[in-house]
């Protein structure tokens, strides 16, 4: 089974901080990757697509390093609504990681 | 804002019985997906519909589920007999394209007693 693998967190900062994190897929043949936010409770939100030549949004940047196979999600200046499970998806296998919970503190 | 609909928000249905989720995907959409989370736990990959057929479907996508686009709106999950552990979140979610990310429905919480 091709697997999507995230970093396990919980990843606990304060306001103000700058966090990154990472999903590595197994599937080298691999065409689109996204990012999604979760609440507690609600349904996954797509946050932004990643593209080969990595792309920013705001404060959150994505990058795709197809040689290693993982993509990544820095945020930078955190907020307290950043606080949310961040969860990755390779289109090809439909398959989404296990997320991984960030909390931003005061 | 284009979204897509699920109902109903929440169903309580007693182990043994049918129940049938609805979805109504965005409009121009032609790529269809459920996917399950049970409390706690993952978002897990149900099944994918494209063109009036199973695209792709999980190993928990047995023959107590099955999916159907019976007009040209709605599209629906349907499992047979629930047991206890079928109680969980299903979302339903749409694209444009296969390559395209997708839009989530704000879920149906099935609860099996």
């Amino acid at each position: 089974r091709k697997e999507v693998e995230q970093d396990p967190g919980p990843f606990n900062v304060p306001e103000g901080a700058t966090v990154a994190f990472n999903c590595t897929y197994s599937n080298s043949a691999s065409q689109s990757f996204f990012w999604y936010r979760q609440d507690c409770r609600k349904e996954p939100k797509l946050l932004m697509s990643v593209y080969s030549s990595g792309n920013e949004d705001g404060r959150f940047t994505a990058q795709l390093n197809r040689a290693s196979q993982y993509i990544s999600l820095l945020i930078r200046d955190s907020k307290l609504s950043d606080s949310a499970t961040y969860l990755c998806v390779v289109n090809n296998d439909m398959r989404f990681g296990a997320g991984t919970r960030l909390t931003v503190k005061p | 804002e284009p979204e897509v609909t699920q109902t109903p928000s929440h169903q309580v249905t007693q182990m043994g019985q049918e129940v049938i989720l609805r979805c109504v995907p965005i409009s121009n959409h032609l790529y269809f997906y459920w996917y399950r989370q049970i409390l706690g736990q993952k978002v897990e990959f149900l099944v994918s519909f494209y063109n009036n057929e199973i695209s792709e479907k999980s190993e928990i996508f047995d023959d107590q589920f099955s999916v159907e686009r019976p007009d040209g709106s709605n599209f629906t999950l349907k499992i047979r007999s629930t047991k206890l552990e079928d109680s969980a979140m299903y979302f339903c979610a749409s694209s444009a394209r296969d390559i395209d990310g997708y839009t989530f429905g704000s879920g149906t919480r099935l609860t099996v007693v």
